[in-house]
């Protein structure tokens, strides 16, 4: 069964700084999709980014990028010139792909880290 | 285009009782899935339907039961509510092949259980 582990419950950033946030996982599948998404006090969970696992070159949304190291089962969310509107929780997702058992659009969440941002 | 919709978003039950959820995907949204978020367990998921039949399920008791429709929306239904059921409940939608495999969250529903 695949997990996912974020081992960071709290981290804390200064206005305009960078933070990374680190999320790693198990598998035992080549082929697999990563996300991070963000769950503000409103709870809505907003997707933040993917990365398809074959895809070698990390993904990157504005602000946000990752680092995904596939040997390592590594995923890690870097946020730059951190925003007050970015406090939130972030979780870390896994899902498989579709060779897998059939298509599945399961979700398994890691714990989440809480990133409060300081003015 | 209208985001994923959950009804309704707040609902106070009494131990024994049942309850039913709403979700209505986005449209062109073929496949839902439900999450339980609760402070001790964290995200769970529940089951997940495609085309109006369940191709995946967690690890919940039979007391949770879904369905979906043949317009996509689905319904989750929990009885005999207890004390533990109390939770958000999100839905997710998804169009369910290769090049779109993120999945796209309702608001949630926060069910209280007294």
């Amino acid at each position: 069964a695949q997990t996912v582990t974020q081992s960071q419950p709290e981290m804390s950033v200064q206005e305009a700084e960078t933070v990374t946030l680190s999320c790693t996982y198990d598998t035992s599948e080549s082929d697999y999709y990563l996300f991070w998404y963000k769950q503000p006090p409103s709870r809505q969970m907003i997707l933040v980014i993917r990365q398809e696992a074959y895809k070698q070159q990390n993904a990157t949304e504005n602000r946000f990028s990752v680092n995904f190291q596939k040997a390592a089962k590594s995923f890690s969310l870097k946020i730059s010139d951190s925003q007050l509107g970015d406090a939130a929780m972030y979780f870390c997702a896994y899902r498989s792909a579709e060779l897998y058992g059939g298509a599945t659009n399961k979700l398994i969440f890691g714990t989440g880290t809480l990133l409060a941002v300081q003015p | 285009k209208a985001g994923v919709t959950q009804t309704p978003r707040y609902l106070i039950k009494t131990r024994g009782q049942q309850v039913t959820l709403s979700c209505s995907p986005i449209s062109g949204h073929r496949s839902v899935s439900w999450y339980q978020q609760t402070p001790g367990q964290g995200l769970q998921f529940l089951f997940e339907y495609f085309s109006e039949t369940q191709r995946n399920k967690g690890n919940f008791p039979g007391r949770f039961s879904g369905r979906q429709f043949s317009n996509s929306r689905s319904e989750m239904n929990v009885s005999t509510l207890e004390l533990g059921d109390s939770a958000l409940y999100l839905c997710a939608s998804s169009l369910a092949d290769r090049g779109h495999a993120e999945a796209f969250f309702g608001q949630g529903t926060r069910l209280t259980v007294v």
